[in-house]
C-alpha cells in the first residue's frame, strides 16, 4: 500500500486561473480531508468528504470546491486563483468508524500562484 | 470556535536534555487531542493521541482539562527527535484544528 498519494507534487498557476488537485486515499479508507498549509503555519482544514458528499467545511470561500468519487479518491478545485492561495495542499484519509480518528497524510501538492 | 496554540516556534535543546513542547487549546466540548510530527522530507504522521495514553518513542502527553493543555514531554531528547511538531484538536468529526507548530532541534 503506497499510502495516501497526491498529484501533482508541484504546480505553478497564474492569478485568475483554475486548478485541480488529486488525492488517492490509503487502501480501505473512506473519508478524505483537505488542508491548506501556508508557509510557517499549521495545516488549516478546508473540507472533508465521506460517501461522495461534503460532510464538513472549514472557513474557506466557495472558490474552493471538491469531489469524491465512488473509489474514495478525491479532487480539490480552486477557481479564480489569488496570490494568497499559494500554499502546500495536504490530503488526509482515515478509516471508517467513529473511533478511527487517526488521519494519514499525503506528501502534499505545492501550489504557487504568480 | 476551537483553537490550538503552540507558543514556541523553535525549541533547541542538547541531546539528553528533557523536552517539553507546549500546547494549549480552547474548545467548548470534550475534544480529542493529538500530536503529529513531521521529520525532514517525510509526511506528517501521528505521534500520539490522548485517548491512547501511550508512550511513543519515549514521548508522553497528558491532557489537563483544567488548564486546557496537552504538553508533549520526553525526559531525554535524542538527535533523531529533531522535527516539526504539531498539536491538533478534533471535535469529533475527524476534522483537525492544528497549531502553528514547534520546530524541535536536538543538538549533539
Amino acid at each position: 500500500d503506497a499510502g495516501v498519494t497526491q498529484s501533482p507534487t508541484h504546480l505553478i498557476k497564474t492569478r485568475g486561473q483554475q486548478v485541480t488537485l488529486r488525492c488517492s486515499p490509503k487502501s480501505g479508507h473512506d473519508t478524505v480531508s483537505w488542508y491548506q498549509q501556508a508557509l510557517g503555519q499549521g495545516p488549516q482544514f478546508i473540507f472533508q468528504y465521506y460517501e461522495e458528499e461534503e460532510r464538513q467545511r472549514g472557513n474557506f470561500p466557495d472558490r474552493f470546491s471538491g469531489h469524491q468519487f465512488p473509489n474514495y479518491s478525491s479532487e480539490l478545485n480552486v477557481n479564480a486563483l489569488l496570490l494568497g492561495d499559494s500554499a502546500l495542499y495536504l490530503c488526509a484519509s482515515s478509516l471508517p468508524g467513529q473511533m478511527n480518528t487517526e488521519a494519514f497524510f499525503g506528501q502534499g501538492t505545492r501550489l504557487t500562484v504568480v | 470556535a476551537q483553537r490550538v496554540t503552540q507558543p514556541e516556534k523553535l525549541l533547541s535543546v542538547f541531546k539528553g536534555a528533557p523536552v517539553e513542547l507546549k500546547c494549549n487549546y480552547s474548545y467548548s466540548g470534550s475534544p480529542e487531542l493529538f500530536w503529529y510530527v513531521q521529520y525532514s522530507r517525510q509526511r506528517l504522521q501521528l505521534l500520539l493521541r490522548h485517548i491512547s495514553r501511550e508512550s511513543i518513542k519515549g514521548f508522553t502527553a497528558d491532557l489537563n482539562k483544567g488548564e486546557t493543555s496537552f504538553h508533549l514531554k520526553k525526559p531525554f531528547a535524542q538527535e533523531e527527535d529533531s522535527a516539526m511538531y504539531y498539536c491538533a484538536l478534533s471535535g469529533g468529526e475527524r476534522a483537525l484544528t492544528f497549531g502553528s507548530g514547534t520546530r524541535l532541534q536536538v543538538q549533539p
